[in-house]
This record gives C-alpha cells, structure tokens and sequence, in this order.
C-alpha cells in the first residue's frame, strides 16, 4: 500500500504525558499536512511542511505542539504535557506541490488521541 | 477558522433519493474541493471544481460553484446506503499553501 500511514491509530495517554505521533507520506508528495479534527468537526489546520521546511504553523499549535519533517520524508508531531483538550484525530495528509495542480490532499487514517 | 460552511449540518434519506449538500465560503478562491469522510477514518478527495468552471459531474456526483455568491453544491444522485458518511467542502485561498475545511454535512443514507 502506498498510501498515507499513521502511526498509532489509538493512543490513550494520561494528563501530563507526552506522545508522540508519525506519519509516512506518499513517497514522492513534498508538502505535508497535520489537521486536529473533533468529534463533528471538520478538520482544524495546524502546520504544513514544503519538502522539510515547517512554511505555516496555525495559531491552535501551542508551545506544547512540535512538528518535524527531518528529511523531507516522515513527519512526527509531538504534544507534551497533553491536556485533556487535546483528546481528538489527529490528521496527516500529503500532496504533491507543482505549478498548476490540483492541491488534492490524500489523508491517512488518522491518530486518535485520548488523554485521561 | 473554517473558510466554508456546510448546509444543513445533518441529512437523513432513503436509498434512491437524492442528496443535496450546499457549502459557503468567505474569501475568494483558486478551487473548492469535497472531501468524503466515513465513521472515525481519513478523509477521502472526491472532486473538485475549478474557480472559472461553474458545473463538474464525476459519476453519480455534481458539483455546482457560484464564486458571485461564494457557494457550492454537492448532489449525490440515487443514493445508496453506502453513501453514508460526513462531506466536507475545502479550499484554498489566496494560493496553494493551506487546505480549510468546513464543519461538514453527516449524510445518513437508509435502506
């Protein structure tokens, strides 16, 4: 599958902790997408990256929220000291940025967050 | 901040009907796109429509853009229970840097 893959699917956390979550995006996709989304909420914007560069950070991503594309590859988003606000999806999606293209998104399936 | 907004936010029909979703949007844009999302998985690119184009078909789907009116519509024709799903409108503004996407329509679709 060459796909867009999220690493955990789940992940329960207590308050507090940090976690710490992954996305491989469609190998030759240069941007990258995070999207927090609740429960009957369309998906919230929080960063995107050209190849590794972080070009957009929303002003939800507080100091507690960290994105890195180290090589233009894999993404990982981490939340420390997780609060129970931050229980929601957490969305990665890639695309493939050239003159005249479309900007389809292809998304993963997502890392649900839980914080007790 | 969500740049469209879906209408109505929820839809209940019966297979063979058909489903009209409506989407609002604020700034001006380079296209709009619909997303499909199923119960607790990723979102899925359905179509998407251009900001000169006015009408696009993609199977049992229609798109209409009204940029006059900032609008858009989605109609699902003939619908089948496995159309249930929420459906996001999204777009663009001002460049292709960032996706926003509205609050979505849960359409639920019953045999």
């Amino acid at each position: 599958d060459t796909g867009v893959s999220q690493d955990p699917r789940h992940k329960i956390t207590k308050r507090g902790q940090n976690v710490t979550f992954r996305c491989d995006p469609i190998s030759e996709h240069n941007r990258l997408y995070w999207y927090r989304q609740t429960l009957g909420q369309g998906p919230e914007f929080l960063t995107y990256f050209q190849n590794e560069a972080q070009l957009e950070k929303s002003r939800l991503l507080s100091d507690r929220f960290s994105a890195e594309r180290p090589k233009g590859s894999f993404s990982t988003l981490e939340i420390q000291r997780t609060e129970q606000g931050d229980s929601a999806m957490y969305l990665c999606a890639s695309s493939l940025e050239v003159t005249g293209n479309t900007g389809e998104l292809f998304f993963g399936e997502g890392s649900r967050l839980t914080v007790l | 901040s969500q740049q469209g907004e879906e209408d109505p936010q929820a839809l209940s029909i019966q297979e063979g009907e058909n489903a009209t979703m409506n989407c609002s949007y604020k700034t001006s844009i380079n296209n709009l796109q619909w997303y499909r999302q199923n119960s607790g998985r990723g979102l899925v690119h359905l179509i998407l429509i251009r900001s000169n184009e006015r009408e696009k078909h993609s199977g049992r789907l229609r798109v209409t853009l009204d940029t006059s009116k900032k609008s858009s519509s989605l109609l699902i024709t003939a619908s089948r229970a496995a159309d249930t799903a929420s459906y996001f409108c999204a777009s663009f503004s001002g460049g292709y840097n960032k996706l926003i996407f509205g609050a979505g329509t849960r359409l639920a679709v019953h045999p």
